[in-house]
């Protein structure tokens, strides 16, 4: 079955400590996102990748960094830097961006917790 | 920056009945999108709707775009108990090349 796999569904950070989470989709779509989701906000745009080794900065890029070295792929990791990482982290991919406005695909998404 | 605004915040309604919840946003876009979110779960796309649309209809959905109003509506047929989740509407702007999203409406449909 075609679809997004996110991993870990959760995960415990430390003070100081990047984390890394995982995005991998089979769906052959272009465009990947990640966004962040906490109570009562929707959904906030972190990073979003329209090609292969190339990404852009999404409303909320700052204490997060990615890479998108294959197009299965799109990685995201929340670094020291960013002070209230507590949140649910949600990939998503589509056919491509601008073009026939279609609609995203979503993970189950990583709950990610500080300890 | 949050695109849209849903209301109402949350809706409970028995089961048979209708659910109409609302989006208004603030900047023109391309399309308007609305998706649906299980509790602890990923989303799932319901229906996309044009900027040149009024109206669209998928199965028990139907939704209205007004865009001298910049809203939008998302009507649930004959709700069940399975229909319990959260909605979210979502602006598509083709300058951005990314989706927008509101708050959501959560609907609680009872037995």
């Amino acid at each position: 079955d075609g679809g997004i796999t996110q991993s870990p569904k959760y995960l415990f950070r430390k003070e100081g400590q990047n984390v890394t989470l995982s995005c991998e989709q089979n769906l052959n779509h272009d465009a990947m996102y990640w966004y962040r989701q906490d109570p009562g906000q929707g959904l906030r745009l972190i990073y979003y990748s329209q090609i292969v080794n190339d990404f852009q900065k999404g409303d909320i890029a700052e204490g997060y960094s990615v890479s998108r070295e294959k197009k299965e792929s799109f990685p995201l990791t929340v670094t020291s830097a960013q002070k209230n990482p507590t949140a649910f982290y949600l990939c998503a991919s589509s056919i491509a961006t601008g073009v026939g406005n279609q609609p995203q695909h979503f993970g189950d998404g990583t709950r990610l917790s500080i300890l | 920056s949050q695109q849209g605004e849903e209301d109402p915040q949350a809706l409970s309604i028995q089961e048979g009945e209708n659910a109409t919840m609302n989006c208004s946003y603030k900047t023109s876009i391309n399309n308007l999108q609305w998706y649906r979110q299980n509790s602890g779960r990923g989303l799932v796309h319901l229906i996309l709707i044009r900027s040149n649309e009024r109206e669209k209809h998928s199965g028990r959905l139907r939704v209205t775009l007004d865009t001298s109003k910049k809203s939008s509506s998302l009507l649930i047929t004959a709700s069940r108990a399975a229909d319990t989740a959260s909605y979210f509407c979502a602006g598509f702007t083709g300058g951005g090349n990314k989706l927008t999203f509101g708050t959501g409406t959560q609907l609680k449909v009872e037995l």
